[in-house]
This record gives structure tokens, C-alpha cells and sequence, in this order.
């Protein structure tokens, strides 16, 4: 069975840092793209970040893009994602998900982290 | 940058067929996949590649993408069903896309 378990999450001052770690178990893991999106108290579905397989490639849209740093460890089937100059507006629950096969899509979610970001 | 356009709710009464629309500029040439999710719980993914269901969700789930709209079709509506359901596409900037969710309520 597919399982993916984020962590991390908390409540962060604005301008602070914050690791998000994600665990994933039931695949192979280095076989598959990996993704982080969030969602904003009360909004809808936002795409963070993107890393390959192999980790040689990563993806962001620019709303996170020089702020947020996506990585994983094949060896311990984790991903991360390293958020950096925090913003209020960047208060969301951020969920993990293991891309699809083939056609660019999210087949299985963690139940998110939820990261705060307030004075 | 690419936009889908879904309608903020849809109403259905139980038992009967709701249709969820997802418009964007020529989306018929795209691969769309939807995702259901309820209150307090994370996405779940309903319909890939425009018409696929994953295993484990039930045949009354459908979708069609045609032309300018990509469409989920529920029937015979459950009150299970009731939820907020986004159609998400993949743009060629490498830009994953999401639309802006349709709250279903099922009366």
C-alpha cells in the first residue's frame, strides 16, 4: 500500500526558514516523481514544487521560486521541501503527493503539514 | 499563463447526475485529472488522463474533455459524494494547473 506521511510543519515568524520532510513507503521511490502542494486556509489547490527521480531536476512555479528548495534521499525514500523567507501569505497546509505514471498528475496525497506563518 | 475555469457549486439531488465543468483555452488538447476532496481531508484522485478512474473509485464517476471544457460527471449522486472537486492540467512551461474547485452539494 501506497502511504506517504509529511512532517515538519508549525508556526513560523515571517521572514523565517521551516523543513517540511515527507515519508514515503509501498513504491518505489526513486522510480517516480515527487511533489509538494499546498493549500491556503479555506482556498483551493496550489502546485509548490516538483523534483525527479533521480533529484537531477527540480520545477517551481514563481511564487515559490528563489524562496523554496524542493530535495529528496532515495536511500531513505524521503522528500523535502525547505521554505526560506516565509511570507503570511504562505500560511497553507502542504501536502506531499506521489506523481502518476505517464501524464503529469498526483496519484497519492499524505494528509499535510500545516505551516503558520505570523507574527 | 494557462487558467481553468470551474463553477464555484454545483447542486444535485440525490440520486441524480451532477456535471462538473472545467473550462480552459482549447483543454480538449490536454490531459485532465480530477481530484476529490472532503472537509478536513486531502485530495483524492478520481479521474486521470481525462477518463480513467484509479482503481477503487466507483464506475459512476466518469469524465469527458472536448474543445474548450473537460467534464466530471457523478451519477446517481450519494450523499457521500458531497465535496469540493478541482480539475488539474499540466502546462507545457512545466506548470501544473489547477482549477479553483466546485463545492458539489448533493439535496
Amino acid at each position: 500500500e501506497v502511504q506517504v506521511l509529511e512532517s515538519g510543519g508549525g508556526l513560523v515568524q515571517p521572514g523565517g526558514s521551516l523543513r517540511l520532510s515527507c515519508a514515503a513507503s509501498g513504491f518505489t521511490f526513486k522510480h517516480y516523481a515527487m511533489n509538494w502542494v499546498r493549500q491556503a486556509p479555506g482556498e483551493g489547490l496550489e502546485w509548490v514544487s516538483t523534483i525527479s527521480g533521480g533529484g537531477d531536476r527540480t520545477f517551481y512555479p514563481d511564487s515559490v521560486k528563489g524562496r523554496f528548495t524542493i530535495s529528496r534521499d532515495n536511500s531513505r525514500n524521503t522528500l523535502y521541501l525547505q521554505l526560506s523567507s516565509l511570507r503570511v501569505e504562505d500560511t497553507a497546509v502542504y501536502y506531499c503527493a506521489k506523481e502518476g505514471a505517464g501524464t503529469y498528475h498526483f496519484d497519492y496525497w499524505g494528509q499535510g503539514t500545516l505551516v503558520t506563518v505570523s507574527s | 499563463s494557462y487558467e481553468l475555469t470551474q463553477p464555484l457549486s454545483v447542486s444535485v439531488a440525490l440520486g441524480q447526475t451532477a456535471r462538473i465543468t472545467c473550462g480552459g483555452n482549447n483543454i480538449g488538447t490536454k490531459n485532465v485529472h480530477w481530484y476529490q476532496q472532503k472537509p478536513g481531508q486531502a485530495p483524492v484522485l478520481v479521474i486521470f488522463r481525462d477518463t480513467n478512474r484509479p482503481s477503487g473509485i466507483p464506475e459512476r464517476f466518469s469524465a469527458s474533455n472536448s474543445g474548450n471544457t473537460a467534464t466530471l460527471t457523478i451519477s446517481r449522486a450519494q450523499a457521500g459524494d458531497e465535496a469540493d472537486y478541482y480539475c488539474q492540467v499540466w502546462d507545457s512551461s512545466f506548470t501544473y494547473v489547477f482549477g479553483s474547485g466546485t463545492k458539489v452539494t448533493v439535496l
